[in-house]
């Protein structure tokens, strides 16, 4: 699996949208890039995935750049309850994912009031 | 929310005791894991599942076993519990494409 870096902690206002980074230089062409954020004390959650081209849901965007050897993902308008720990996995996806996921320490966003 | 529930949600027991956590989905999903969190090491992978019957070892699976007897349940087992398995246990359910849904955790507390 491609390894991930992010920066350790970041702050954000609230009502501000949070751009968390994440650098993948080693990605492979057939590995996603997904993206789970644990707040205190709960279980991590699904945020989102992609492989090329931007995605948008519900809870978040994902820019990843042409050569996808980076991402961002977009909290539009960061509230207090989106403060937590972002966790950025880029994994092979398919048949094979069965042998879990593999967390790094992530990022810790602390959105500001 | 992923329907997935976690039981007991807290447990304290003693060292050398047997103790079996239960994770329950009403989601039918092929897969299933089993991971601890401690301070300092993240989530670790304990066991996974790819149907039943079928499960296989994570990256720290000493010490533990699992079952899976049907769709719904998956069950940890610690034969003999020690303190160093004193840790919050999360269960996932997942899909192929690597949407984990996670359970919310047991508080395990070996004494």
């Amino acid at each position: 699996d491609a390894k991930t870096t992010q920066p350790p902690s970041m702050d954000c206002a609230e009502g501000r949208a949070a751009n968390l980074p994440c650098n993948h230089s080693t990605i492979s062409g057939n590995e996603y890039v997904y993206w789970y954020r644990q707040i205190h004390s709960q279980g991590p959650q699904y945020i989102i995935h992609g492989l090329k081209n931007n995605e948008t849901n519900e809870m978040a965007s994902l820019i990843i750049t042409e050569d996808r050897k980076s991402s961002t993902l977009i909290l539009p308008h960061a509230t207090l309850r989106d403060t937590a720990v972002y966790y950025c996995i880029v994994r092979v996806a398919g048949g094979g994912g069965a042998d879990g996921l593999t967390f790094g320490k992530g990022t810790h966003l602390i959105i500001q009031p | 929310d992923a329907g997935i529930t976690q039981s007991p949600r807290h447990k304290v027991t003693e060292t050398g005791t047997p103790v079996t956590l239960r994770c329950h989905q009403t989601e039918n999903h092929r897969y299933m894991y089993w991971y601890r969190q401690d301070p300092g090491h993240g989530l670790r992978l304990i066991h996974y599942s790819y149907g039943v019957k079928d499960t296989d070892k994570g990256e720290v699976s000493d010490g533990y076993s699992v079952s899976r007897s049907k769709t719904e349940d998956f069950l940890l087992t610690l034969e003999s519990a020690t303190s160093s398995q004193t840790s919050v246990y999360f269960c996932a359910i997942g899909t192929d494409l690597y949407e984990q849904y996670f359970g919310p955790g047991t508080r395990l507390t070996v004494t």
